[in-house]
């Protein structure tokens, strides 16, 4: 089974903070994103890498930026955190290439900025 | 980019009968299309996938179409049961890279 964790479940931030949210995957899957899930917009896509050092801008990436220095392992990273980013914050990762794109998920950190 | 819409974000319907929700997209080159379930506090899932070079595709009591003319595809459940109540996403993407979600669907099945 393909095994998707998060760092923490849970956690409480105070604005102007800088945040670090780890992702970590054991099936050596190439590609790996991050999400924010709130309620009536469903999963809006943050960031998303397809290599090492590789990443891409996806549709809400102002306030965050990503680090993918080892393959198993994404990080997103929110440089002063405000209370607009107080969220659900998903991660994923898919095999990558033709018939493997399922997505696997993590179980989620809820971020609470105060 | 990519954009989808998914309809109804609410639908309730009793145990037995069928639930159709339905999905649009804007890119035309995008040709995978999976469906995923999230159930109350845990991670989504994906429950059935569809590409662009097929037209239905069916697992059990779980159905998708595909129009890629119309740019829109469908998941339909027959015999709902309770356990299917769950927030159910709609994604489309091009080789799975950028993946783009709908803002999903509650799903109720009453007994």
């Amino acid at each position: 089974d393909v095994k998707v964790t998060q760092s923490s479940r849970y956690l409480v931030k105070r604005t102007g903070e800088k945040v670090f949210l780890e992702c970590v995957q054991d099936m050596d899957h190439e590609n790996m994103f991050w999400y924010r899930q709130d309620p009536g917009l469903g999963l809006r896509l943050i960031y998303f890498s397809y290599d090492v050092k590789m990443k891409e801008k996806g549709d809400i990436p102002e306030g965050y930026s990503v680090s993918r220095e080892k393959k198993e392992r994404f990080s997103l990273i929110l440089e002063s955190a405000s209370t607009n980013q107080t969220s659900m914050y998903l991660c994923a990762s898919s095999l990558g290439g033709s018939h493997k794109e399922t997505q696997y998920f993590g179980p989620g950190t809820r971020l609470l900025v105060l | 980019g990519e954009n989808v819409e998914q309809h109804p974000s609410t639908l309730s319907v009793q145990e037995g009968d069928s639930a159709v929700i339905k999905c649009t997209y804007s890119d035309s080159a995008s040709n995978y299309f999976p469906w995923y379930k999230q159930e109350l506090g845990k991670r989504p899932q994906l429950i059935i996938d569809i590409r662009s070079n097929v037209g239905e595709k069916k697992d059990q009591r779980i159905a998708v179409t595909l129009n890629k003319t119309a740019k829109h595809f469908s998941l339909h459940i027959t015999e709902t049961q309770p356990e299917d109540s769950a927030v159910y996403f709609c994604a489309a993407s091009i080789g799975g890279n950028d993946m783009r979600f709908g803002a999903g669907t509650r799903l109720t099945v009453k007994p």
